[in-house]
């Protein structure tokens, strides 16, 4: 099993949807969990921190299901600007090395 | 007042060269990193520096060699360049979080490498 996986997609929705992505980790004692949004070209930039109790932050949701080892987010309302790649940063249990998924790509359109 | 910096921001160079490639951060983090993200997209991390101990990461080739004057600065050098170097590079700086994890991670806006 790998450290971090993610669906690659593409997730194509039209504008307004709901679209939820999963990404699982390997290592049960890992402690930081992070989603990082990818413009085509860009560097990754933070979306936002997972914790245990799940947070949100206006159209995003981020859950922690340690039993499951996964974590996930939730985008509702898609906007065509949420069109970019999902990265899923797990770090190394333990340790502060953190595992990039292969990211999700999504595609919002009109 | 860039956050992380790297320079240059495009390198095209022959195979065979050595050649570098450097960041700066001003955020007053304790740890840098080098990522390298290939043409599919996989951001793989390369090293990593905190506090004077480096992590390296051991798919990575010895030509590739991290130096770290000091705790804003983590310079990539590279000796007899390959084809299969090719990619983007990017620097990132972090704090550690006590007893183990990573706290955000602020990227420079990467480094595009071609190698001829």
């Amino acid at each position: 099993r790998k450290e971090v996986e993610q669906d690659p997609g593409p997730f194509n929705v039209p504008e307004g949807a709901t679209v939820a992505f999963n990404c699982t980790y390997s290592n049960s004692a890992s402690q930081s969990f992070f989603w990082y949004r990818q413009d085509c070209r860009k560097e990754p930039k933070l979306l936002m921190s997972v914790y245990s109790s799940g947070n949100e932050d206006g159209r995003f949701t981020a859950q922690l299901n340690r039993a499951s080892q996964y974590i996930s987010l939730l985008i509702r309302d898609s906007k065509l600007s949420d069109s970019a790649t999902y990265l899923c940063v797990v770090n190394k249990g333990g340790s502060y090395i953190p595992t990039f998924g292969r990211g999700t790509s999504l595609i919002v359109h009109p | 007042d860039t956050a992380v910096s790297q320079t240059p921001k495009y390198l095209v160079t022959q195979m065979g060269n050595d050649k570098s490639i450097k960041c700066e951060q001003n955020l007053g983090h304790d740890t840098m990193y080098w990522y390298k993200q290939d043409s599919k997209k996989f951001l793989k991390i390369m090293f990593s520096y905190n506090n004077k101990e480096l992590i390296i990461n051991e798919t990575v080739p010895n030509r590739f060699s991290p130096k770290s004057p000091d705790k804003a600065h983590l310079n990539l050098h590279i000796n007899s360049l390959e084809l299969g170097d090719s990619a983007v590079y990017f620097c990132a700086s972090s704090n550690t979080l006590a007893p183990g994890g990573t706290d955000t991670q602020y990227f420079g806006p990467g480094t595009r490498l071609t190698v001829l």
